[in-house]
């Protein structure tokens, strides 16, 4: 696609409940990134993949955070048992170098806005 | 650890104005340093970017320079327009890392 998108735009969870968000990196992009921007910050990482493979995932805030990336391409975020400091835009951004490259742009896409009731 | 501090806002301009937003970082190596912006309603875009001490980055009128010696990356504008109403970001990546360490963000809103 033209650019890398992400579904659902908006989502409202209660707490406790599961939530899966998707990300549709830019075609042939190799590596692929989550980041949360938590109201009035700037983002913060939570996970790296090159391919399907899952490199870092130091971010992740807790073990209810779980990421996956099955094919190489599209990737998915779940968050088990969501809190209200869940709330937050999760961002997803590709770029298209497999080595770690400083000259290279990640794009990122709108982000999926999280509401934890 | 390795961060970014970038003037706060909300900051509020007249058509034409000259915009600076500060910006300084912390890092334990030579970090590339990044400019992106966020227009209501869109995802982030890099504005700009600086991998080496002395370079300057620009691009639709914007400028930063890479100063090691005061570890900043101050973001400028001679004359900004309506359209550049948006959030910004100051953001690093060190050399051989891929992770973007991004500052809060500062909104900036120019009227007509």
């Amino acid at each position: 696609g033209a650019g890398v998108s992400q579904s659902p735009r908006y989502k409202v969870a209660k707490r406790g409940q599961d939530v899966a968000l998707r990300c549709d990196p830019i075609s042939g992009h190799v590596s692929l990134f989550w980041y949360q921007q938590a109201l009035g910050q700037g983002p913060e990482f939570l996970t790296y993949f090159q391919n399907e493979a899952q490199l870092d995932k130091s971010g992740l805030p807790s073990d209810r955070f779980f990421a996956e990336r099955p094919e190489g391409s599209v990737s998915t975020l779940k968050i088990q048992r969501t809190q209200q400091e869940d709330s937050a835009v999760y961002l997803c951004a590709s770029h298209n170098r497999r080595q770690k490259g400083l000259e290279e742009t990640q794009y990122f896409g709108p982000g999926t806005r999280l509401l934890v009731l | 650890g390795d961060s970014v501090t970038q003037m706060e806002g909300p900051v509020t301009l007249s058509e034409e104005a000259f915009l600076t937003i500060n910006c300084t970082y912390t890092a334990t190596g030579y970090p590339s340093l990044f400019w992106y912006v966020q227009y209501p309603g869109e995802g982030l875009q890099l504005l700009l970017k600086a991998t080496k001490a002395d370079d300057k980055g620009s691009n639709k009128g914007f400028e930063a320079t890479y100063r090691k010696e005061t570890t900043s990356f101050h973001l400028e504008k001679g004359s900004v327009q309506v359209s550049d109403s948006a959030v910004y970001f100051c953001a690093l990546t060190l050399t051989n890392d891929y992770k973007l360490s991004f500052g809060a963000g500062t909104t900036v809103t120019v009227r007509a």
